[in-house]
């Protein structure tokens, strides 16, 4: 089967670096997504690793180990805003195209 | 662009009734998903889609049905709904189901069943 693990939460303060770590066990790998989710809203793409390696937005980085099975989403410069859960996701291939299984995710929570 | 719409955005059902979760995309987009989130949790995969006539189960299809027979639309099917299936409903699509590409999901289905 496929399994995700995620910290549950992770308190920081705003201007600080928070880093939510994902380790991941699959048949089959494609990539990383992780995504973020404010309450009571849909989720939204933050970004993607395909390869190893570190991907930079913004204020936001990916990491991705394939030999490790091992991910990471690096929070920079916290603001208040980025209170939310962040989920990782596997993308594995299936029947019909893609399949996406989710970790538990990780409630962030920024404090002034 | 209106993106990914989800309707109804609320429904109570009585145990043993049936429904339909509709969503609409106006991307033109290739692959659709459905997932369910229950309270604390993760998303966890119903059914996809990568075209029309081309749908495959997820982790939890049980109880569930789904067809696709356009690209814009893929409705979730309950066939007789259990409390268990209390949950918030996201549909998904993205551009391409075959080589990554970011999902889009809609605002969601809070359903609660008695």
């Amino acid at each position: 089967g496929q399994s995700l693990e995620q910290p549950s939460e992770v308190t920081a303060v705003e201007g600080a670096i928070v880093q939510i770590n994902c380790t991941y066990q699959t048949s089959g790998f494609y990539g990383l997504s992780w995504y973020q989710q404010h309450d009571g809203g849909a989720p939204t793409f933050l970004s993607y690793n395909a390869l190893d390696g570190l991907e930079e937005t913004g204020r936001f980085s990916s990491f991705l180990s394939r030999s490790d099975s091992y991910g990471y989403l690096l929070l920079q410069e916290l603001q208040m805003k980025d209170s939310a859960s962040y989920f990782c996701a596997v993308s594995r291939p299936g029947a019909a195209g893609n399949k996406l299984t989710f970790g538990g995710g990780t409630r962030v929570l920024v404090k002034p | 662009n209106a993106g990914v719409t989800q309707t109804p955005k609320f429904q109570v059902l009585k145990t043993g009734q049936s429904m339909t979760l509709q969503c609409a995309q106006d991307m033109n987009h290739e692959y659709m998903s459905w997932y369910r989130q229950d309270p604390g949790m993760g998303l966890r995969l119903i059914h996809y889609s990568v075209g029309a006539g081309i749908t495959d189960q997820g982790e939890v299809p049980n109880g569930y049905n789904v067809s696709r027979s356009t690209t814009e639309d893929f409705p979730l099917r309950l066939l007789s709904a259990a409390p268990s299936q209390t949950s918030v409903y996201f549909c998904a699509s993205s551009y391409s189901g075959t080589y990554n590409s970011p999902l889009h999901f809609g605002n969601g289905t809070r359903l609660t069943v008695t």
